[in-house]
């Protein structure tokens, strides 16, 4: 079974700093996808960042980015230049390459790291 | 990106009566939707798949004859919590997967629905 593990449960960061979240993962697949979601007070999940696992280069979307290491198993999510509208639950989540039906393809969540973006 | 819609977003009821909350795909096709349950400041916690035309396939403790889903159609799921009872107040999120060209790994969010049984 898949397992995803966030060992940061708080971290806070100063305005306009940059702050990485940690994140491992346990699977014995081989092609798989990762995620970053971003859950904000008003509980609506929004996808931050995705990187699939047969591709080394690392994902980037404006100021996130990811440190994707796929033989020690960790995916950290870097936040560079913060702002304030980042504070939020950031969670790191894992999903087996797509099969049609059953359970394959849902996504498995960490516990989630709470970031709060300080001015 | 694919909008999923989630109705409503807050209900409140009295405890034994049965709640119905609605997923929508708005612009694509859900082959695929995923019915999460989030616990204050926990996280999402997948209860069942639901596959358009199918049963849903539930994960381990969770009870089928309680949450009810049903996938009629390829843009709409439901989720009823039947005979509702005060620990069952909680946050409900929905998610869809694209079909076709739409299937790319990722999926789409509900904006969640927060369930309060008195």
């Amino acid at each position: 079974a898949q397992t995803v593990t966030q060992s940061q449960p708080e971290m806070s960061v100063q305005e306009a700093e940059t702050v990485t979240l940690s994140c491992t993962y346990d699977t014995s697949e081989n092609n798989y996808y990762l995620f970053w979601y971003k859950q904000p007070p008003s509980r609506q999940m929004i996808l931050v960042i995705r990187q699939e696992a047969y591709k080394q280069q690392n994902a980037t979307e404006n100021r996130f980015s990811v440190n994707f290491q796929k033989a020690a198993k960790s995916f950290s999510l870097k936040i560079s230049d913060s702002q304030l509208g980042d504070t939020a639950m950031y969670f790191c989540a894992f999903m087996r390459t797509l099969n049609y039906g059953g359970s394959q393809g849902n996504l498995i969540f960490g516990k989630g790291t709470k970031l709060s973006v300080k001015p | 990106g694919a909008v999923v819609s989630q109705h409503p977003s807050r209900v409140i009821c009295k405890s034994g009566t049965s709640v119905k909350i609605e997923c929508r795909s708005l612009d694509f096709q859900a082959t695929t939707m995923f019915w999460y349950r989030q616990f204050p400041k926990q996280s999402l916690m997948l209860m069942a798949t639901s596959n358009e035309g199918s049963k849903a396939t539930y994960e381990q403790g969770v009870e089928k004859d309680k949450f009810l889903i049903n996938h009629a159609s390829l843009t709409l799921s439901t989720l009823t919590v039947t005979s509702a009872h005060p620990e069952d107040s909680s946050f409900y999120i929905c998610s869809a997967r694209g079909s076709g060209g739409r299937n790319t790994g990722e999926l789409f969010f509900g904006e969640g629905s927060r369930l309060t049984v008195l």
